[in-house]
């Protein structure tokens, strides 16, 4: 059964950093581009930023950029999103994503991340 | 707001065929497939339509999709009380680089 069970969420200053991690099995992980998608509070979807198979490929919205870093080690099935200099607009659900462009798209449950003083 | 453009809301009631409509350009359709995504209450997304008119296994053949130029539409027959979400289309945009969502269609079944 595919998994994706992400983590690092939590309540975290105007300013701050967060890490979120996502744990993926049930699938070779390696084949596949992974992504981070959120959904601000009664918002609709936003994609964040998506890594290829290998990490060689990243890319980012616009209003993350310069911010927030993907990564992935494929050797522990894991994908993870560096957050830095948060703010207010930052806070949502964060998901973890396989495939979202795909037939083997499959999303986890989310984590949420709230920006707040 | 989004580089697709979809409406709002839609309703209908139960036996009905409704759709919902998702405009881009050609920069950001062209020659890319579309993707419709169902977001029940309060659970993660889950992907209904891919590559325009493809079903993954286990989706209703109640729900069928359609690309022609720089829109796509998503079709629901037969419209049921358990299709009440909201509903996203999504593509590749290339002048961005990047994965682009429609702003969603909330959906009620009257």
């Amino acid at each position: 059964e595919v998994q994706l069970v992400e983590s690092g969420g939590g309540l975290v200053q105007p300013g701050g950093s967060l890490r979120l991690s996502c744990a993926a099995s049930g699938f070779t992980f390696s084949d596949h581009w992974m992504h981070w998608a959120r959904q601000a509070p009664g918002r609709g979807l936003e994609w964040v930023a998506t890594i290829k198979t290998d990490g060689s490929e990243k890319y980012y919205v616009d209003s993350v950029k310069g911010r927030f870093t993907i990564s992935r080690d494929n050797a522990k099935n894991s994908l993870y999103l560096q957050m830095n200099s948060l703010s207010a607009e930052d806070t949502a659900l964060y998901y973890c994503v396989r495939s979202i462009l795909a037939a083997s798209s499959h999303w986890g449950q989310g984590t949420l991340v709230t920006v707040s003083s | 707001q989004s580089v697709l453009t979809q409406p709002p809301s839609a309703s209908g009631t139960p036996g009905q065929r409704v759709t919902i409509s998702c405009s881009g350009s050609s920069s950001t359709f062209g020659s890319k497939t579309v993707h419709w995504y169902q977001q029940l209450p309060g659970t993660a997304p889950k992907l209904l339509i891919y590559n325009n008119d493809q079903r993954p296994s286990g989706v209703p053949d109640r729900f069928s999709g359609s690309k022609s130029g720089t829109s796509a539409s998503l079709a629901i027959s037969g419209l049921q009380s358990e299709d009440e979400a909201d509903y996203y289309c999504v593509t590749w945009d290339d002048s961005l680089s990047a994965v682009v969502f429609g702003g969603g269609t909330k959906l009620t079944v009257l």
